[in-house]
């Protein structure tokens, strides 16, 4: 079975510490994996997208990585900043076009 | 570029009444989009695909009779929940993206359901 957890489920920082939000997936044979952000009653908004030949991508304070042989990715957010504040969605694109979610990291960022 | 809405953003309505949801590719064809379904503190679940001019495919356990997509162009697919009741009641998203492979998907806003 395609399997997404987020771990943890929920984590309360400081502002200015920085956030390390890990996803991991049970199947290794993927095409990409995307990093997601969420917030309260509103869609999704791509932030990362990480090809299953890369190992990591980058975008201003963001830092996603990759190791597909162990099944794990990590979202780092330097730097954290209370409009940080929002729920974090793993998401893997695996070999049968399935996107397959995980339950999100909810973060809360204290000024 | 990429933009996919949703209509409307929320809807409240009576059990037993049908409400119908459309989500539309504003810049782009798309040839295939998906519909989501996201209960509070869940994950998204994959609830149909549709290819345009096609039937859509459902996912295992999800009643095609109760929820209806129709994809008749390459810009426009509809969700349409007959006869809702409360537990219905949900976050509904919709993705799409140009081709059948790998491509990125795009994900609309979402339209929050209540069944009274």
């Amino acid at each position: 079975k395609q399997e997404v957890t987020q771990i943890p489920a929920a984590l309360s920082v400081p502002e200015g510490e920085n956030l390390v939000l890990n996803c991991s997936f049970t199947d290794s044979a993927i095409y990409n994996l995307q990093w997601f952000r969420q917030d309260p009653g509103k869609g999704l908004t791509s932030l990362l997208l990480i090809q299953s030949s890369q190992r990591e991508q980058t975008s201003g304070r963001l830092n996603a990585s990759l190791d597909k042989s162990s099944g794990r990715s990590t979202l780092y957010i330097a730097a954290s900043q209370p409009g940080d504040s929002a729920t974090y969605l793993c998401a893997v694109l695996y070999g049968n076009n399935r996107l397959a979610f995980g339950k999100g990291n909810q973060v809360v960022v204290i000024p | 570029g990429a933009v996919v809405s949703q209509h409307p953003s929320w809807v409240i309505c009576k059990s037993g009444t049908s409400v119908k949801i459309e989500c539309r590719s504003l810049d782009f064809q798309a040839t295939t989009m998906f519909w989501y379904r996201q209960f509070p503190k869940q994950s998204l679940m994959l609830m149909a695909t549709s290819n345009e001019g096609s039937k859509a495919t459902y996912e295992q356990g999800v009643e095609k009779d109760k929820f209806l997509i129709n994809h008749a162009s390459l810009t426009l697919s509809t969700l349409t929940v007959t006869s809702a009741h409360p537990e219905d009641s949900s976050f509904y998203i919709c993705s799409a993206r140009t081709g059948q492979g790998q491509e990125t998907q795009y994900f609309g806003p979402g339209t929050r359901l209540l069944v009274l």
